[in-house]
């Protein structure tokens, strides 16, 4: 089974703080996702990447970074967290070779980050 | 820019009962369509996938079909148990050019199932 890991369950942070989330896929994929999910709005792309070293902004990108030194390897930066921030971040990962249509996005199980 | 919308917002009915949830999206240019089932403080778990070119998929109890022409899929659980209650979300992956290539979702129906 694909197993995508996210370090922490509960984070709480402060604001102005550097904050990273990270995430570890072990699947081999090649593209890796950032969302986040509020009451309301719903789940929202953030950033993604399709390789190594390659990022892509998503619907809502300020505020955010993200790096990508390792395949395996997706962190979302919060370069100077702010109570807007305050969410639920879910990682996900997917296949993206020719068979791209057909592979389904697998997701971790969330970081809940309280920014205070 | 694609937009999901899922009805209802919430439903709740007594075990065994068959039942259906709605998605439809406003662009019919996609790859593919996901439904996920999310329980409470977790991530998402992949149910079923239709490609553009299906009509439809099974998983045991459930069923999803795809009417990419009209923008509607429909998720159908059959003799449903109060372990199927959770929130069902539906995805699109639309195709690149018009934006992000991550999935946009619909705001999920929030389904119950009584004892």
């Amino acid at each position: 089974d694909v197993k995508v890991t996210q370090s922490s369950r509960y984070l709480v942070k402060r604001t102005g703080e550097k904050v990273f989330l990270e995430c570890v896929q072990d699947m081999d994929h090649e593209n890796m996702f950032w969302y986040r999910q509020d009451p309301g709005l719903g789940l929202r792309l953030i950033y993604f990447s399709y390789d190594v070293k390659m990022k892509e902004k998503g619907d809502i990108p300020e505020g955010y970074s993200v790096s990508r030194e390792k395949k395996e390897r997706f962190s979302l930066i919060l370069e100077s967290a702010s109570t807007n921030q305050t969410s639920m971040y879910l990682c996900a990962s997917s296949y993206g070779d020719s068979s791209y249509s057909n592979q389904p996005q697998h997701f971790g199980d969330g970081t809940r980050l309280s920014i205070l | 820019k694609q937009e999901v919308t899922q009805i209802p917002a919430a439903l709740s009915v007594p075990e065994g009962e068959n039942l259906v949830l709605n998605c439809s999206f406003t662009d019919s240019a996609i790859y593919n369509l996901q439904w996920f089932r999310q329980d409470p403080g977790k991530g998402l778990t992949s149910l079923l996938l239709i490609q553009s070119s299906q009509r439809e998929q099974t998983s045991g109890r459930l069923n999803a079909s795809l009417d990419k022409s009209s923008g509607r899929s429909t998720l159908y659980i059959a003799a449903s148990q109060p372990g199927d209650s959770a929130t069902y979300l539906c995805a699109v992956l639309s195709r690149p050019g018009g934006g992000a290539d991550g999935l946009t979702f619909g705001k999920g129906t929030h389904l119950i199932i009584q004892p």
